[in-house]
């Protein structure tokens, strides 16, 4: 079964340094592999998307991510956090041979401080 | 800005009683979605639609019921709320490509709906 899973409930980093969020996804096959953000109280935003092409890819706000096949994982990172980055991150699946269903993992709350 | 609207966005029930949440939507959208985020937990489906009339289970459908009669309204009921439905719900649209019809991935979300059981 296609699955996510978010090695991390909460990050904390100080502000300037480098942010690292990790995801590692279990597929049968190829996968398509996205991350969101949430900000307090909003819905969530898609942040990047891999879809078999390149695979680094960059997303908004300076963020991008690497997915690396050997290692079943796809890991989002920035290399300088800001304190708009505070927001709760998810990794996601689509399940294509479910109709597109998407299988969000369980969150990973980032905080900065200054 | 996908034009998603849910109401109400705050709501406090005792148990038992039913509870009905709207998504309105602008543009037309064919697939719409609702998933309630519980912590812990991340988001989990819980009906889809795929048109007028079209309704789908997703992994946490108990307790939920949903209704579409028209493209821009998406509507979940709790037919009797219980405690173990307070929780925060999103409705979402998905963009599918329109030449091979794939689901890109890329949800819009609303921003929410709380309900609290008590």
């Amino acid at each position: 079964a296609q699955s996510v899973t978010q090695l991390d409930s909460h990050v904390s980093v100080s502000e300037g340094t480098p942010v690292l969020l990790r995801c590692n996804y279990s597929s049968s096959y190829s996968p398509s592999l996205f991350w969101y953000v949430q900000h307090p109280n909003k819905g969530l935003q898609l942040l990047l998307k891999y879809t078999s092409a390149a695979t680094l890819v960059k997303g908004i706000n300076g963020f991008e991510a690497e997915f690396k096949k050997s290692e079943t994982s796809f890991h989002l990172t920035k290399p300088s956090a800001h304190m708009s980055d505070a927001a709760e991150y998810f990794c996601v699946v689509i399940l294509y041979n479910q109709g597109g269903k998407l299988i969000f993992g369980q969150g990973t709350e980032l905080s900065v401080k200054p | 800005d996908a034009g998603i609207t849910q109401s109400p966005r705050h709501k406090v029930t005792e148990t038992g009683t039913p509870v009905t949440l709207r998504c309105h939507q602008t543009e037309n959208h064919r697939y719409m979605y609702w998933y309630r985020q519980d912590p812990g937990h991340g988001l989990r489906l819980i009906h889809y639609s795929y048109g007028v009339k079209d309704t789908d289970k997703g992994e946490v459908s108990d307790g939920y019921s949903v209704s579409r009669s028209k493209t821009e309204d998406f509507l979940l009921t709790l037919e009797s709320a219980t405690s173990s439905q307070t929780s925060v719900y999103f409705c979402a649209i998905s963009v599918w490509t329109g030449d091979t019809f794939r689901n890109t991935g890329e949800l819009f979300f609303g921003e929410g709906s709380r309900l609290t059981v008590l």
